[in-house]
């Protein structure tokens, strides 16, 4: 198994650009994630979904969209970026409950300059 | 304040020593986190836990739901030991859906 795998690792954009950064995760979890990681800063929930065509808005959702076809991927939209966007971006599945260990992913490292 | 404090934020280590690390929250939890993050790295699960104690090689966790505050500790240290640690919850409750909250990460580094 391959767990949690994201795409692209590294990005630079151009303000006002947008891309999708992809997530696809191959344990059969129902519950994923996205979460942004800020210098000094504890990483922030930005959306979640608890299964395919469920989504939710996480703590950070301004900016961002998601979509859930699939129970394997999980894919994250940046449109119009800006530089508050600059960040490292983990994507993350569990189990369907609250008591479940997390799988993150490599994580993805977006500059917007 | 935020819900999840880690303790200290930065730490420097000579190999071979005791290290704590500390972790307190404010909120009801069905599950306390403990993960690792190495530079430039991919984040870990090194363990999960809801009550007791949990080991693992020289890792150890513990958890006082009481007083809501759990504890990281590396018997040992070697400086591959040398990495982020981060705390986390999930909360209790049956929307909480495995979202956790995260501390801000204490940054180990274990000198030869």
């Amino acid at each position: 198994n391959a767990g949690v795998t994201q795409t692209p690792k590294f990005r630079i954009l151009k303000i006002g650009q947008s891309m999708t950064l992809q997530c696809t995760q191959d344990m059969n979890h129902n519950y994923m994630y996205w979460y942004r990681q800020d210098p000094g800063m504890g990483l922030k929930l930005i959306y979640y979904s608890v299964g395919a065509g469920i989504t939710d808005k996480g703590e950070v959702p301004n900016g961002y969209n998601v979509s859930r076809s699939t129970t394997e991927d999980f894919p994250l939209r940046l449109e119009l970026a800006a530089p508050s966007q600059t960040s490292v971006y983990f994507c993350a599945s569990g189990g369907t409950s609250s008591y479940n260990e997390q799988f993150f992913g490599p994580g993805t490292r977006l500059t917007v300059l | 304040k935020n819900e999840v404090e880690q303790s200290p934020q930065n730490l420097t280590a000579q190999e071979g020593e005791f290290i704590t690390i500390n972790c307190s929250y404010s909120v009801g939890i069905s599950a306390l986190h403990w993960l690792q993050q190495h530079p430039g790295g991919g984040i870990v699960s090194l363990f999960m836990l809801s009550s007791g104690k949990k080991k693992h090689g020289r890792l150890i966790a513990t958890i006082n739901i009481q007083e809501k505050h759990s504890s990281l500790h590396i018997t040992a240290s070697h400086p591959r030991d040398s990495a982020v640690y981060i705390c986390a919850v999930s909360q209790f409750g049956g929307t909480s859906y495995g979202k956790l909250t995260f501390g801000q990460g204490t940054i180990l580094t274990v000198h030869p």
